[in-house]
């Protein structure tokens, strides 16, 4: 069935260091690729998105960059924060009803 | 403006029991989706709502059974839980024909 790779699981980086996270999609079809940002007791929210006819997109510290070709994505943060520490879900969508999401990356920043 | 909004936060049941799951959706948005997430895991899909009418569904049995009413708002129904039903469940609303979705802080079921 159609998935969504996500790595590494597990991410440990210096305060003002930059976090990179990567995903791995495999329906061709799929058009839509946001990113979720997940603190503990909340549901995960929207950080930033990007749609397949679009390489990169940044918004302050966070970018993401898109390989249509090679069925890749990635999230960027830079200059990390403490309020950085979170779990991030990469997902890709293929239509309005069909969302598959990744495992999720447990980031923590270290002081 | 006010957000996605979830009821009851946590609820035990026992193996075999019903269960039922409450979402209102922020305003404005007109379409509700709902997720599960395992411990340690990415939500997955269980369907959507728009209309009033189911409008997708991921691999879920169909005791996972949905509502949707006038106002948007939206319930989960479970039937015959498993053990293996124990999870975090999110809701999400949506403007229909646009992905972007905004997340409740979910409800965790635990199943015994």
């Amino acid at each position: 069935g159609e998935n969504v790779e996500q790595h590494p699981s597990t991410l440990s980086v210096q305060e003002g260091d930059s976090a990179v996270i990567k995903c791995t999609y495999s329906d061709s079809a799929s058009n839509y690729f946001p990113w979720y940002k997940q603190e503990l007791g909340k549901g995960p929210q929207l950080i930033i998105d990007i749609r397949s006819n679009v390489g990169e997109k940044k918004d302050q510290r966070i970018a993401v960059t898109l390989n249509k070709t090679a069925k890749h994505f990635s999230l960027h943060i830079t200059e990390t924060q403490p309020e950085d520490s979170a779990v991030y879900f990469c997902a890709a969508h293929s239509s309005a009803s069909k969302i598959i999401f990744g495992s999720g990356t447990r980031l923590s920043i270290r002081p | 403006e006010t957000g996605v909004t979830q009821s009851p936060t946590h609820l035990i049941k026992t193996r075999g029991q019903q269960v039922t799951l409450r979402c209102s959706s922020q305003s404005g948005h007109n379409t509700v989706s709902w997720y599960q997430q395992a411990l340690g895991q990415g939500p997955q899909f269980i369907f959507q709502y728009y209309r009033e009418e189911e409008n997708g569904r991921g691999n879920f049995p169909p005791r996972f059974s949905g509502l949707q009413f006038p106002n948007y708002s939206s319930e989960l129904n479970v039937n015959a839980l498993e053990l293996d039903d124990s999870a975090l469940y999110l809701c999400a609303s949506s403007l229909a024909g646009n992905e972007k979705l905004f997340f409740g802080s979910g409800t965790q079921l635990s199943v015994l």
